[in-house]
């Protein structure tokens, strides 16, 4: 099947300090790799992606680094903040699809001041 | 230019009735994409459709559930005779084409409740 598995489903940070979330992807079709962040009762919002002809992509605090022999793909966050606390989820594109998406479950960060 | 839209936000429903989802993309978007997350969940993809087309209805449940996406109007997801387990926000995300520019834009969801 298609599954994308997303890691840690809970993480707290310190404001400034680096928070790191991995996901895997079983989909060797999957070729477009989006993280959207959703606050509570709002709608997803993208955040960044990469596609899977680039290694790593950056923009400003946040970055995003893919490993396709490896089937897996991580968000990196510096400098947090406490307006970064919401839930993170990663996705692959199902593709066999045109590209529809699979998400992870989740992970639900916390930035403390 | 307006972004995805999905009506009712809230939806009420008791048992047996049939729930009617609509999502209008975003102008120029030509393909609609139907999640569902569960309370406290990822977001599952349920079909994926272009204008008068079904492209992948393989998230779908096969008895009850169904999707179109007419030349004209919105997209409109329909639920048949609703149980307590399809309560769950749904959301609608758009894309102006599949392939490799294909960032999807996603609507406020419908919250559907039954009782």
């Amino acid at each position: 099947g298609e599954n994308v598995e997303q890691h840690p489903s809970t993480l707290s940070v310190q404001e400034g300090d680096s928070a790191v979330i991995k996901c895997t992807y079983s989909d060797s079709a999957s070729n477009y790799f989006p993280w959207y962040k959703q606050e509570l009762g709002k709608r997803p919002q993208l955040i960044i992606d990469i596609r899977s002809n680039v290694g790593e992509k950056k923009d400003q605090r946040i970055a995003v680094t893919l490993n396709k022999t490896a089937k897996h793909f991580s968000l990196h966050i510096t400098e947090t903040q406490p307006e970064d606390s919401a839930v993170y989820f990663c996705a692959a594109s199902r593709g066999n699809s045109g590209y529809a998406l699979n998400f992870g479950k989740g992970t639900s960060l916390l930035v403390t001041p | 230019n307006a972004g995805v839209m999905q009506n009712p936000r809230h939806l009420v429903r008791r048992r047996g009735q049939e729930a009617r989802l609509r999502c209008s993309p975003m102008k120029g978007h030509s393909h609609v994409y139907w999640y569902r997350q569960l309370p406290e969940e990822g977001l599952k993809f349920m079909v994926y459709l272009q204008k008068e087309n079904i492209i992948d209805e393989s998230g779908m449940p096969k008895e009850r559930f169904s999707a179109e996406f007419p030349k004209e109007g919105p997209s409109i997801l329909r639920i048949q005779q609703v149980v307590r387990g399809d309560s769950a926000a749904y959301f609608c995300a758009s894309s102006a084409t599949s392939g490799y520019y294909n960032e999807q834009f996603f609507g406020p969801g419908t919250r559907l409740t039954v009782l």
